[in-house]
């Protein structure tokens, strides 16, 4: 198909509450990961996945933060107890390679603008 | 660790003028380096990206960039500015110790041009 897509493009949610966001990347993408940007900064690495493994999740901010890609396609973020601080886009990106000395370029979603109310 | 710092948080320019957006990086070992545009409301979209090939890197809309490892800096820029420019614009870096490491990004430029 066309690029990544992301859903929904926006989300209130109510402090407390649980949201999950979605992440369909470019077909046939091996990696995928998801940035965290929050207003005015620069978007910042959260988690990787390689087909269904995730490969890194250093950059989760917390242990309310939870993703998953169990048939190494579709990601899927999930934020439990949403905090204020939460407030943000959650941006994903895929790439096509899995590794090795190429670089392979990460294309990006339109993004998840998450408002914690 | 790996840090990229991005010198002005908003350049104005007029259109038709030089455009140059500067990026300096922190790297234990010889980059990845990218300059990527984000327009309202969309996700980010490469412009550019050096990979230890030729140090003065072209890219699309008319951008160019200059790997310059003695002034670790990446700097943007482009000989005429147009309207549709107005974006803001991110430099990353990542190691290329494989092929999908992690971007690490700058705070961003927002570039704005006046008719």
């Amino acid at each position: 198909g066309a690029g990544v897509s992301q859903s929904p493009r926006y989300k209130v949610a109510k402090r407390g509450q649980d949201v999950a966001l979605r992440c369909d990347p470019i077909s046939g993408h091996v990696s995928l990961f998801w940035y965290q940007q929050a207003l005015g900064q620069g978007p910042e690495f959260l988690t990787y996945f390689q087909n269904e493994a995730q490969l890194d999740k250093s950059g989760l901010p917390s242990d309310r933060f939870f993703a998953e890609r169990p048939e190494g396609s579709v990601s899927t973020l999930k934020i439990q107890r949403t905090q204020q601080e939460d407030s943000a886009v959650y941006l994903c990106a895929s790439s096509s390679g899995q590794g090795g000395p190429l670089y392979y370029e990460q294309y990006f979603g339109p993004g998840t603008r998450l408002t914690v109310t | 660790a790996q840090s990229v710092t991005q010198l002005g948080s908003h350049v104005s320019v007029s259109e038709g003028a030089l455009v140059l957006l500067r990026c300096n990086y922190s790297s234990s070992v010889p980059p990845y380096l990218f300059w990527y545009v984000q327009y309202p409301n969309q996700g980010l979209q490469l412009l550019l990206k050096y990979t230890s090939a030729a140090t003065l890197v072209k890219g699309i809309n008319g951008f160019e960039a200059e790997f310059k490892k003695s002034e670790t800096s990446f700097h943007l820029t482009k000989p005429s500015a147009h309207m549709s420019d107005a974006a803001e614009y991110f430099c990353a870096v990542s190691e290329p110790v494989s092929g999908n490491t992690p971007l690490v990004f700058g705070k961003g430029t927002r570039l704005s041009v006046i008719a």
